[in-house]
């Protein structure tokens, strides 16, 4: 099954400061790639996702790369703000022929200090 | 923000109960999941289910069981509960059909402490 790999388990960067949470995955059979942010005691929303077809996707601040050679895919957040601390998830899925779930990274826990 | 709704919000039991919870999504998808969020905040697939098939994870106890009566419910029932099953389950769901992935909206999770 698929295995998704994050880094780093926390990051704390100074507000404005960019950030930057890497994952890697195993299957190269995966072809969607979210990436979730969850606020403590809420629920994953998504923030950015990205399919096989493409190598890159940004909506305003935030960004992601996929590099399906190497097997990894980045987000990146740029001038980051008080409000983009929390924990954020990637997640790695292969539609295949059914219904199948999310394989999610253990987390970033995000930290930008004023 | 009510598309995918989850009861009850907090569940406090026994040790050996069984207990329900209860997933309605009001988007029209054909997919539901549950996962399930431990204490370590690890989001793990439990199961995928549409009309035509379930998926469940090899590593889910057979406790666990899913159960839907239409496409836009599909509930958790709990047999036995262990305290290992202490943790945060989320319900899920996507739209069916495309073949480069589909988004999936989560509801808002379900707080199970087993004493």
């Amino acid at each position: 099954g698929e295995n998704v790999e994050q880094h780093p388990s926390t990051l704390s960067v100074q507000e404005g400061d960019s950030a930057v949470i890497k994952c890697t995955y195993s299957d190269s059979a995966s072809n969607y790639f979210p990436w979730y942010k969850q606020e403590l005691g809420k629920r994953p929303q998504l923030i950015i996702d990205i399919r096989s077809n493409v190598g890159e996707k940004k909506d305003q601040r935030i960004a992601v790369t996929l590099n399906k050679t190497a097997k990894h895919f980045s987000l990146h957040i740029t001038e980051t703000q008080p409000e983009d601390s929390a924990v954020y998830f990637c997640a790695a899925s292969n539609r295949g022929g059914g219904a199948d779930g999310l394989t999610f990274g253990k987390g970033t826990h995000l930290i930008i200090q004023p | 923000d009510t598309a995918v709704s989850q009861t009850p919000k907090y569940l406090v039991t026994q040790m050996g109960n069984d207990k329900s919870i209860k997933c309605e999504q009001n988007l029209g998808h054909d997919t539901m999941y549950w996962y399930k969020q431990d204490s370590k905040k690890f989001l793990k697939i439990m199961f995928s289910y549409n009309n035509k098939e379930l998926i469940i994870n090899e590593t889910v106890p057979n406790r666990f069981s899913p159960k839907s009566p239409d496409k836009a419910h599909l509930n958790l029932h709990i047999n036995s509960l262990e305290l290992g099953d202490s943790a945060v389950y989320f319900c899920a769901s996507s739209p069916q059909g495309g073949a480069l992935g589909e988004t999936q909206y989560f509801g808002p999770g379900t707080r199970l402490l087993v004493l």
